[in-house]
């Protein structure tokens, strides 16, 4: 879906390096999700915002922070990444008007050397 | 939270053979369900879902149910094709706030 875009797509960092995620979207839509995605472990939500003002911590965002730029951009930051941030992260958006539909980015391959 | 269960982990069938892959959920206030399917090195993408008032959802060869009493939610996949290979997730959600994911089921379609 073209209409949810990440970067970069993949990643090689060192432990200890800050590291910067970005997701933008032409969907028009409010609510958008960071996940991370390990083999065995399905998608696992670390942060959503409802809009520009609204940020949630998900079930594991320890370790990451979030920053809604604009309705159409939601940035992911690790701030001294660690190994075991080693994973695929996905943007996802979706449409509150009882849709609920979600939209998924193409992903972001991260490895922490 | 919710505690979503994805069973089971790995399927293998046979071409034209039928495919059902089952979860359950812990919180009875959720009400919306979606499925996923997520070819390799694709994103997740859903193929269907299912709301709360309602028990059954069918679309061509793919089919939801839904039991509330019992928590637990099912995908079938009727007549498959090797197309159909890939993982597929369910979730849970209430009223599409937060979405928690099952750990995936690795479907392969033997030809």
């Amino acid at each position: 879906d073209a209409d949810v875009t990440q970067t970069p797509r993949n990643r090689i960092t060192k432990t200890g390096k800050r590291i910067m995620l970005e997701c933008s979207q032409t969907k028009g839509h409010d609510r958008m999700y960071w996940y991370r995605q390990d083999p065995g472990l399905g998608l696992r939500l670390i942060y959503y915002s409802f809009d520009v003002k609204d940020i949630n911590k998900g079930e594991i965002s320890d370790g990451y922070s979030v920053s809604r730029q604009a309705q159409a951009k939601f940035s992911l930051s690790l701030e001294s990444a660690i190994p075991n941030q080693t994973a695929l992260y996905f943007c996802a958006t979706s449409d509150p008007g009882g849709v609920y539909t979600q939209y998924f980015g193409p992903g972001t391959r991260l490895t922490v050397l | 939270g919710e505690n979503v269960e994805q069973h089971p982990s790995t399927l293998s069938v046979q071409e034209g053979d039928s495919a059902v892959i089952k979860c359950t959920y812990s919180d009875s206030a959720s009400n919306y369900f979606p499925w996923y399917k997520q070819e390799l090195g694709k994103r997740p993408q859903l193929i269907i879902d299912i709301r709360s008032n309602v028990g059954e959802k069918k679309d061509q060869r793919i089919a939801v149910t839904l039991n509330k009493t019992a928590k637990h939610f099912s995908l079938h996949i009727t007549e498959t094709q090797p197309e159909d290979s890939a993982v597929y997730f369910c979730a849970a959600s209430k009223t599409g706030n937060q979405f928690y994911f099952g750990t995936g089921t690795s479907l392969t379609v033997i030809p």
